[in-house]
Order: C-alpha cells, then sequence, then structure tokens
C-alpha cells in the first residue's frame, strides 16, 4: 500500500491566516491526490481533487499543488468555519489510502 | 444533488457478521461515471478505505479487510451494501458510503455515516 504522511499533525491559527498543510506519498501518485475537511461528529467533504481542481461550492480561498510525491493544501485566509481536520487521499493505486490528517485549531 | 444514507444495526455480536446499506437518492445510481464505496473511520482515528463497487456488479476490496468483506449492489433497489465478517472490537467504527468519481477516485458525495459497536 502507498503510505501517506501529513505534516503538521496539528496547528494553531488565527482568523485570516494563511493557512498550508503537507502530504507526501511514500511513492510517486502523478495527480492522483485528493483534499478533505472534517468537522466533528461529520463526514469527510471533498474540497480539492486531482491534487489543484476545486470541487464544485468549495471556496476559492482553498487552494491545492503539487504532484509526485509531494502535496500542499493552502487556504489563503483562514475563516471560522475552516477549523477542522484535513486529511489528503491518494487514488492511484487501489487500495486507496488516506493521511493521518492535520488538525486546524484556533490560536 | 445526490445523497446517501447508511442504514443497519448499530451493535453487532464478536464474531457475527456486520451488514449495512447504503440508500441513494438522486440521478446518478447507474452513471458509469461513478462508483460507490465503503469507508470507516474508528473513534479518533482516521479514515480507511473498505471497498468499491461499480454499477456492473464489479467490486474491490482492502486487501487487509478481503477475506471478509462483500459488497454488492441492487440497482433495482437503488442501494449497495456490506457485509464484514466474523467481526471483533477492532471493527467499532463509524462507517460512510460513498460515491466515488470514476476519474479522480475522489468521494464528492457521503452519507452522514452510522456507528457500529463491536461489543458482546
Amino acid at each position: 500500500d502507498i503510505q501517506m504522511t501529513q505534516s503538521p499533525s496539528s496547528l494553531s491559527a488565527s482568523v485570516g491566516d494563511r493557512v498550508t498543510i503537507t502530504c507526501r506519498a511514500s511513492q510517486s501518485i502523478s495527480n492522483f491526490l485528493n483534499w478533505y475537511q472534517q468537522k466533528p461528529g461529520k463526514a469527510p467533504k471533498l474540497l480539492i481533487y486531482a491534487a489543484s481542481s476545486l470541487q464544485s461550492g468549495v471556496p476559492s480561498r482553498f487552494s491545492g499543488s503539487g504532484s509526485g510525491t509531494d502535496f500542499t493544501l493552502t487556504i489563503s485566509s483562514l475563516q471560522p468555519e475552516d477549523f477542522a481536520t484535513y486529511y489528503c487521499q491518494q487514488t492511484y493505486t487501489s487500495p486507496p489510502t488516506f493521511g493521518p490528517g492535520t488538525k486546524v485549531d484556533i490560536k | 444533488q445526490v445523497q446517501l444514507q447508511e442504514s443497519g444495526p448499530g451493535l453487532v455480536r464478536p464474531s457475527q457478521t456486520l451488514s449495512l446499506t447504503c440508500t441513494v437518492s438522486g440521478d446518478s445510481f447507474s452513471d458509469a461515471s461513478y462508483y460507490w464505496s465503503w469507508i470507516r473511520q474508528p473513534a479518533g482515528k482516521g479514515l480507511e478505505w473498505i471497498g468499491r463497487v461499480y454499477i456492473s456488479g464489479s467490486t474491490n476490496y482492502n486487501p487487509s479487510l478481503k477475506s471478509r468483506v462483500t459488497i454488492s449492489i441492487d440497482t433495482s433497489k437503488i442501494q449497495f451494501s456490506l457485509k464484514l465478517s466474523s467481526v471483533t472490537a477492532a471493527d467499532t467504527a463509524v462507517y460512510y458510503c460513498a460515491r466515488v468519481n470514476y476519474g479522480s477516485g475522489s468521494c464528492s458525495n457521503w452519507g452522514q455515516g452510522t456507528l457500529v459497536t463491536v461489543s458482546s
């Protein structure tokens, strides 16, 4: 299985901050990388697919980049509703695997 | 807009079989642009992909669970189902069903999730 790692595992930030989360794959996955946001007690929500494509209805402050093994999720200006846990997922090979998550909380 | 809803027992005895159904509403169920997956999440932990089923009935499973998992689809009922046999406490988790975009493999729509506890 392809192993996914994320850094940091958690971060504290303020409203308006620019936030960057990194995801790394144990081998090249081209651009088969998706990002999800999960709030407590809720199902994950797709934010970014294919590394950099914004899912319909997701605010433009979210962006993704990268290819191969290294990927980034950026929130350009953190909003109160963005405090959540973020997961990356590779879908290059089966089984699809998720990163361990990055929890973003209020500073 | 497609909606997914999991249903099934919230408590399963050890060594028994966990059975869940996902009912889909909306107009994409037979669209070959999508397939259907089960994913689970133990409390306070990360996400684990269980397997997927295509509208054709073809399936793929996580090798870590393959010997115990069966996923099936019923197009007449617009449902797909999960069976996980020989459960233990380690199978206690929130189970999600999801619609998956064929090209990217991204899960664009999720059910709300259902907690299944394995306990005697």
